[in-house]
Order: structure tokens, then sequence, then C-alpha cells
């Protein structure tokens, strides 16, 4: 299995407060992506990064933002987080850039009251 | 834009084939890939097809026929192992820029019966 981790894997918070998920990966894939799942959607790229520094949004990017400053980590913020953010989020890599072969983080279940 | 289209569920007994199909409509298509994930886990890839034809790893076979925009995903000699949802997927462009990114279907809910 690829090497990614993301924290936290829970989170409650209330809407209105910021929040950050961290994706960090041992493989130093270049590409990394943030996703979204929701019940009958599947998933939906919210923001990609093709290189330290380098990112670039994704289908749902509205309310999201991120930052890459290490090839391991990938920082996904909801500055002011709302109750349509409640979701299911999935950190990816992979080692081209939209490759079919994308190999995903365990997840961060997140709730927004 | 683009758009997949797979059943909502799909139900089997153990032992049986199933077939789930994908059909598509992209702009710019790339190959059709299909990821299985279980209750609670992560996505993980299963195959990728560029090419009109069945390729077949295992007990999983997967078929594309880009004239028709259309594929499937076949699970051979089914095991419970096997409940899970499946999502085809495409790579196209996305709307920020010219890179190619996947797009997911909403996928399918298997449930391998006793």
């Amino acid at each position: 299995d690829a090497g990614i981790t993301q924290s936290p894997r829970h989170k409650v918070t209330e809407t209105g407060t910021p929040v950050t998920l961290r994706c960090h990966q041992t493989e130093n894939h270049r590409y990394m992506y943030w996703y979204r799942q929701d019940p009958g959607h599947g998933l939906r790229l919210i923001h990609y990064s093709y290189g330290v520094k380098d990112t670039d949004k994704g289908e749902v990017s509205d309310g999201y933002s991120v930052s890459r400053s290490k090839t391991e980590d990938f920082l996904l913020t909801l500055e002011s987080a709302t109750s349509s953010q409640t979701s299911v989020y999935f950190c990816a890599i992979s080692d081209l850039l939209g490759a079919d072969t994308q190999y995903f983080g365990p997840g961060t279940r997140l709730t927004v009251l | 834009g683009q758009s997949l289209e797979q059943p909502s569920e799909v139900t089997a007994v153990e032992g049986a084939i199933v077939q789930i199909n994908c059909t598509y409509q992209t702009s710019g298509f790339y190959g059709l890939s299909w990821y299985q994930q279980h209750d609670g886990g992560a996505p993980t890839f299963l195959s990728y097809n560029a090419l009109d034809g069945l390729e077949e790893t295992g007990r999983f076979s997967s078929f594309l026929s880009r004239s028709d925009s259309y594929g499937y995903l076949l699970l051979q000699e089914l095991q419970m192992k096997d409940s899970a949802s499946y999502f085809c997927a495409v790579r196209d462009e996305i709307s920020s820029g010219s890179a190619r990114q996947l797009t997911f279907g909403s996928g399918t809910q298997l449930t391998v019966l006793p």
C-alpha cells in the first residue's frame, strides 16, 4: 500500500470555524489531490497540486484553499466551515498528472454542525 | 462537460458472474478506470483501459468500446469480500485549465449474497 496518511481521521466542528486537514505521503509522488465524497456524487476533485507551491482548482473548489510547502504534505483548509462541507475527504497521490492510477489515503470524516 | 452513468446497485450470489456497466460523455477521452471501495475504506485501483477490448486481471476483467463510449467491469466467481462500491472514472480536462484529471461516476454498490 502507498504510504499516505490523513489527519485527523474524524472531526466535528461548528459552522463558521476554520478547519485544516492534512495529507502526508512517503512515496515522493509529485502530484497530490483532494477529493470529497458524498452519497450519490462519487468522488469530486476539490484541488490538486503538481509540485511544491504549485496548486490548481478542481471541480468543486469554492470555499476551500490548499497549500503545499513540502513534497510530502498537502493541506486542505476550510476558511469558514459550512454544513454543506460535511463530507468524507480523501487525499490521493500519483506520479503522473491525471494518472489513472491514483493511490488514496484513508479519508477524513468531517461533520460541520 | 463530462458525465458518467453506472447503475446505483447490483446484487448477485456467491460464485456468480456480475457485470457493472459504465457509459460516459466527455470532451476528450484518454481512458476508463475502475476503482473498488469497501464500506469505510479508501478507493483502490482495479483496472484501466485506454484501447478497445478486454483486460483481464484474475477474477476481474474490464472492457472498453470507445466507439460506443461504454465500458464494463466483469467480476467472476463472486466472493463475499467483493461486496463493495465500484466506480468507473475517465481522464478528462477540468474546467480551470488544460490539466487532465479523473472524473468519477457515482458508484455501483455490489452486494454479494451467500
